[in-house]
């Protein structure tokens, strides 16, 4: 079985500081991890993903993420937050191999704040 | 343009009369899934189909049906809606089961 948990409902930063978005996941197997963000009446678009290649991965609009096998943690990040940041945050764990697809976090609610 | 195209966009019904959300991709994807998104729980997937005539169950199956008839559609049947599934519903597809999925605009749907 896999699972995901968004370890915040809601972050709030300042305008120019750094974000950090939290995510731990539960996987019996090597999975693949995404980041997705869904603006306000929007559908939602990938910011980035981990396939076990690099585990520091770089993704769209300056977020990263890092892959940490002993943690069980895919932590999203970004130096310095943008208005247009302003937005919700899916982690989300499909397990290798499997037929199904995504297994979505209960998604981060990001305030950028002026 | 590489997209999944979600129709309607919004939609209100009374309880008991059966409607259809229909998605369309046109990337030839093999995947597709439908997913409803509930505040508080993410998005929970409902029906998935790995292939054209191959369907299965989700996490949230109940009160939903699906088709896939064709490859690029892959439409949402509810039968007999209810109030508890008035909710957000995202169709999405990809290349595979652990690739990136492309997902719809999204069908807000509110049965009274």
């Amino acid at each position: 079985a896999q699972s995901v948990t968004q370890l915040d409902s809601h972050v709030s930063v300042s305008e120019g500081t750094p974000v950090l978005l939290r995510c731990n996941y539960s996987s019996s197997y090597s999975p693949s991890l995404f980041w997705y963000v869904q603006h306000p009446n929007k559908g939602l678009q990938l910011l980035l993903k981990y396939t076990s290649a690099a585990t520091l991965v770089k993704g769209i609009n300056g977020f990263e993420a890092e892959f940490k096998k002993s943690e069980t943690s895919f932590h999203l990040t970004k130096p310095s937050a943008h208005m247009s940041d302003a937005a919700e945050y899916f982690c989300v764990v499909s397990l290798s191999g499997s037929a199904r697809q995504l297994t979505f976090g209960s998604g981060t609610q990001l305030t950028v704040l002026p | 343009e590489a997209q999944v195209t979600q129709n309607p966009r919004y939609l209100i019904t009374v309880t008991g009369k059966k409607l259809t959300v229909t998605c369309s991709q046109n990337m030839n994807h093999e995947y597709m899934s439908w997913y409803r998104q509930d505040p508080g729980l993410g998005l929970r997937q409902i029906y998935y189909s790995m292939n054209v005539e191959v369907t299965d169950k989700g996490d949230v199956p109940e009160g939903y049906k699906v088709s896939r008839k064709e490859k690029r559609n892959f439409p949402l049947i509810l039968e007999s809606p209810s109030p508890n599934q008035t909710s957000l519903y995202f169709c999405a597809s990809s290349l595979g089961s652990n690739t990136e999925a492309f997902f719809g605009q999204g069908t807000r749907l509110t049965v009274v």
